[in-house]
């Protein structure tokens, strides 16, 4: 699976859009880019994912490049309930497999008041 | 009200006894999954298991033994041969094919070894 690379934190004030680069310049054409996060002493949540088009859901947006080697999580309006470690994860879908994830240290997000 | 229960919340142990981890789902899933996490640091694949009665090593299985007897739970047992078993504990499930990689973790454990 391609590596990721995240800053190790960001601000962003209350109620302002918090966008969240990751890079994942090695990435292969049948992987997909995850994103989690883990508020504080709790289990990770899942937030969204997407393979080459752009995808919104209820929590967030994911803009991936064309080229595929970036891509930008946004949360629209950002609350103090958002503080939390954000993971960007690459993983190949493997056919009917389910093997795991890979969490590397991911993206602080501290949202300020 | 369907969801991932693992209990309990803390643990502590002495060093050299074995400890049993509870993992529940009502998910219906058939993947479920133990990571382990460290201070600062992401989450490592202990176990996973696709099905019941059968179950794969991930990146540390060293140290640690799983079940899996039925569909809804998965209990970790971290054995004395484990060095460094204190940590935050966290399991997981999915489904399996393309929502495997939508996994839906529970409020974890910490386990204290002293």
């Amino acid at each position: 699976d391609a590596k990721t690379t995240q800053p190790t934190s960001m601000d962003c004030a209350e109620g302002r859009a918090a966008n969240l680069p990751c890079n994942h310049s090695t990435i292969s054409g049948n992987e997909y880019v995850y994103w989690y996060r883990q508020i504080h002493s709790q289990g990770p949540q899942y937030i969204i994912h997407g393979l080459k088009n752009n995808e919104t859901n209820e929590m967030a947006s994911l803009i991936i490049t064309e080229d595929r080697k970036s891509s930008t999580l946004i949360l629209p309006h950002a609350t103090l309930r958002d503080t939390a470690v954000y993971y960007c994860i690459v993983r190949r879908y493997s056919g009917g497999g389910a093997d795991g994830l890979t969490f590397g240290k991911g993206t602080h997000l501290i949202i300020q008041p | 009200d369907g969801g991932i229960t693992q209990s309990p919340k803390y643990l502590f142990r002495k060093e050299g006894q074995n400890v049993t981890l509870s993992c529940e789902q009502n998910l219906n899933h058939d993947a479920m999954y133990w990571y382990r996490q460290d201070p600062g640091q992401g989450l490592r694949l202990i176990y996973y298991s696709q099905i019941v009665n059968d179950f794969q090593k991930g990146d540390i299985a060293e140290g640690y033994s799983v079940s899996r007897e039925k569909k809804e739970s998965f209990p970790l047992t971290v054995t004395s041969a484990q060095k460094n078993p204190t940590a935050f504990y966290l399991c997981a499930s999915s489904s399996m094919g393309q929502g495997a990689y939508e996994q839906y973790f529970g409020p974890g454990t910490r386990l204290t070894v002293t």
